[in-house]
């Protein structure tokens, strides 16, 4: 099993609606980190959090510790907002490292 | 303030030859990490650098291999290529590094081809 899974895979939704993307980890982590990234490879760092919910434009972040999970969610989705948005974790234990989840490959048609 | 320079943007090279790519932290950061992208595998990290120290490495044979200078600059350098090195290469660079949740900063990335 990997330490970092997120859901879904793949998501198609229509301009204007509620997207989350989820992401388990199983991992003792410092912090989580999501990510997007757009055709052409550039990442972006959109969150890093390691308790609560942070909050930008919208897009919100939310985390819960003792449940090891955390969502991304997009509200008025928007074409511009297709890419793949990706989480990872630093990990607290052992060795200090990122773990990368597998990408959710968002779609917003107009 | 500028932010995380990679170069070269592209490369191609024959198996068995070495590349060494570079990094530019933003200004002021002391940590920089890699990663390997492939379509199969994902991202995967290779390794940190923080202070000129190696400070962590991911599951990567030693052809692997990196170097930070005392302006944080970075090299990645890979020996005796593959067709499995074929891959898109990040950096990113941050305050404290990786492990004590410092916001990261990515370069654009080199891609990687092996012939």
């Amino acid at each position: 099993k990997n330490e970092v899974e997120q859901s879904p895979q793949n998501l198609t939704a229509q301009e204007g609606e509620f997207i989350t993307i989820n992401c388990s980890y199983s991992v003792g982590i410092s912090a989580l980190h999501w990510l997007q990234q757009h055709p052409g490879g550039g990442i972006v760092s959109l969150f890093m959090l390691s308790s609560g919910k942070k909050k930008h434009g919208r897009l919100i972040a939310t985390i819960n510790i003792q449940e090891k999970h955390s969502s991304l969610h997009i509200t008025a989705s928007h074409p511009r907002d297709s890419a793949v948005y990706i989480c990872a974790v630093g990990s607290s234990e052992g060795a200090q490292k990122l773990v990368f989840g597998q990408g959710t490959r968002l779609t917003i048609n107009p | 303030k500028a932010g995380v320079t990679q170069t070269p943007r592209y490369l191609i090279k024959t198996r068995g030859q070495q590349v060494t790519l570079s990094c530019s932290p933003i200004s002021g950061h002391r940590s920089v990490s890699w990663y390997q992208q492939t379509p199969g595998q994902g991202l995967q990290f290779l390794f940190e650098y923080f202070s000129e120290t190696q400070r962590n490495k991911g599951n990567f044979p030693g052809r692997f291999s990196g170097r930070q200078f005392s302006n944080s600059r970075s090299e990645m350098n890979v020996s005796t290529l593959e067709l499995g090195d074929s891959a898109l290469y990040l950096c990113a660079s941050s305050l404290w590094g990786t492990g004590v949740g410092s916001p990261l900063h990515f370069g654009n990335g080199t891609r990687l081809t092996v012939t």
